[in-house]
């Protein structure tokens, strides 16, 4: 089944431990991206990568660390978790960035709560 | 910096209805606008997406129809159902050269009801 997955789907940390959020697509996809979603503030865009290796600042990078080694793979690192973190996260990807196969699929999200 | 405004911000409509969402951006060197529907508690889901170059596209009940130069984007739902009922976002890319076209700004969404 093509799909996108995340783990772990909720996370309960502390401030300052490092925590890594793993994201993963099975569909050969170039490119990834990550969201975070807070009430009011709606669905914003943290990074993205075009393809293996190439990583871009979305909206709010500040305070996460990304990484594309291979293509399947795109974790979210948080080096020094804060409580203006506490948010629920999504990945996604889609076929290629641009052009007309940019229908992008979403994973089921992570809430992740910082204390 | 691009954004984007959803109206209305919540919409309750009897089952049957057809209905109108409307999206704005104020920046209009876009690459391409997706319309997403988000159940509660889940990932959104994918409904429709039009490059910068097209006007509309449908699928099923749904048509989007996209008005670049004016930064409007509406998504028309026809003999809305109960199973309409969600959060609908719309999503702009960016065409400012390199990769800025994978960057791309959501608006707030319409909580849609449509009761029975």
């Amino acid at each position: 089944e093509a799909q996108v997955t995340q783990n772990p789907r909720y996370l309960i940390t502390v401030t300052g431990k490092k925590l890594t959020v793993t994201c993963s697509q099975n569909m050969n996809h170039e490119y990834m991206s990550w969201y975070r979603q807070d009430p009011g503030l709606g669905l914003r865009q943290i990074y993205y990568s075009m393809n293996v290796e190439v990583t871009d600042k979305g909206d709010v990078p500040e305070g996460y660390k990304v990484s594309r080694k291979e293509k399947r793979n795109f974790p979210l690192i948080l080096e020094s978790p804060s409580p203006n973190q506490t948010s629920l996260y999504f990945c996604a990807s889609s076929l290629l960035a641009g052009g007309w196969n940019n229908e992008q699929f979403f994973g089921p999200g992570t809430r992740l709560t910082v204390l | 910096k691009q954004e984007v405004t959803q109206i209305p911000a919540a919409l309750s409509v009897p089952e049957g209805e057809n209905l109108v969402l409307n999206c704005s951006f104020t920046d209009s060197a876009i690459y391409n606008l997706q319309w997403f529907r988000q159940d509660p508690g889940k990932g959104l889901t994918s409904l429709l997406l039009i490059q910068s170059s097209q006007r509309e596209q449908t699928s099923g009940r749904l048509n989007a129809s996209l008005d670049k130069s004016s930064g409007r984007s509406t998504l028309y739902i026809a003999a809305s159902q109960p199973g309409d009922s969600a959060t609908y976002l719309c999503a702009v890319s960016l065409d400012a050269g390199g990769t800025s076209y994978g960057k791309l700004t959501f608006g707030q969404g319409t909580i849609l009801t449509v009761h029975p």
